[in-house]
């Protein structure tokens, strides 16, 4: 099973708005409403920031949101602060040989 | 207040077995799927297992690096879901996650355990 294509990087500055990508196929994005995102910080664990391709768990920021059009999903985050600079990694369903799959990971930089 | 702790992990020759455990508190574990992810050094997430709660039949999945090798399971009564992990290889070593599942998502996790699988 592929890894869900994600860009290696993306950067911004405080303030500014940025999104992040994460393609699939139609047997796992694209079929499913099952995306969801993790934020990672050097050295954590994993947080969840988004479900289900965009619902957010409570106690998340409203400067993230999800969607998902066709076999791509996508992470946006505003206003963004120093504290969102951080590995973000989507995940979806699959009906693949497993039931989940990830993205390779997207390194967030703010400038 | 939902807690996942690892323990287990460690320092293990190449074609041995080690057993990682996961203890839950601040919910009801029978209610939940439980699944393990892991890291390989510098990489990304890769899913490894999960079980299912006893009331959807308790049964399993695993990856395909994994299967064959590795089996999960769960003892509601201690809160601790357990991942033995036999016939390890180099490229079995990272950290490894538990995590709480609820529908299709990765709700919980905790803090990780590092195996090392080296000669």
């Amino acid at each position: 099973q592929s890894a869900l294509t994600q860009p290696a990087s993306v950067s911004g500055s405080p303030g500014q708005s940025i999104t992040i990508s994460c393609t699939g196929t139609s047997s796992d994005v694209g079929g499913y409403n099952y995306v969801s995102w993790y934020q990672q910080h050097p050295g954590k664990a994993p947080k969840v920031m988004i479900y289900d391709v965009s619902n957010r768990p409570s106690g998340v920021s409203n400067r993230f949101s999800g969607s998902k059009s066709g076999n791509t999903a996508s992470l946006t985050i505003s206003g963004l602060q120093a504290e969102d600079e951080a590995e973000y990694y989507c995940n979806s369903y699959t009906t693949s040989s497993t039931p989940w799959v990830f993205g390779g990971g997207t390194k967030l930089t703010v400038l | 207040e939902v807690q996942l702790v690892e323990s287990g992990g460690g320092l293990v020759q190449p074609g041995r077995s080690l057993r990682l455990s996961c203890t839950a508190s601040g919910f009801t574990f029978g209610d939940y799927a439980m699944g393990w992810v892991r890291q390989a050094p510098g990489k990304g997430l890769e899913w490894v297992s999960f079980i299912r709660s006893k009331g959807y039949g308790g049964t399993t999945e695993y990856a395909a690096s994994v299967k064959g090798r590795f089996t999960i399971s769960r003892d509601d009564s201690k809160s601790i879901a357990h991942l033995q992990m036999n016939s390890l290889k180099t490229e079995d070593t990272a950290v490894y996650y538990c995590t709480r599942l609820v529908g299709n998502w990765f709700e919980s996790w905790g803090q990780g355990t590092l195996v090392t699988v080296s000669s």
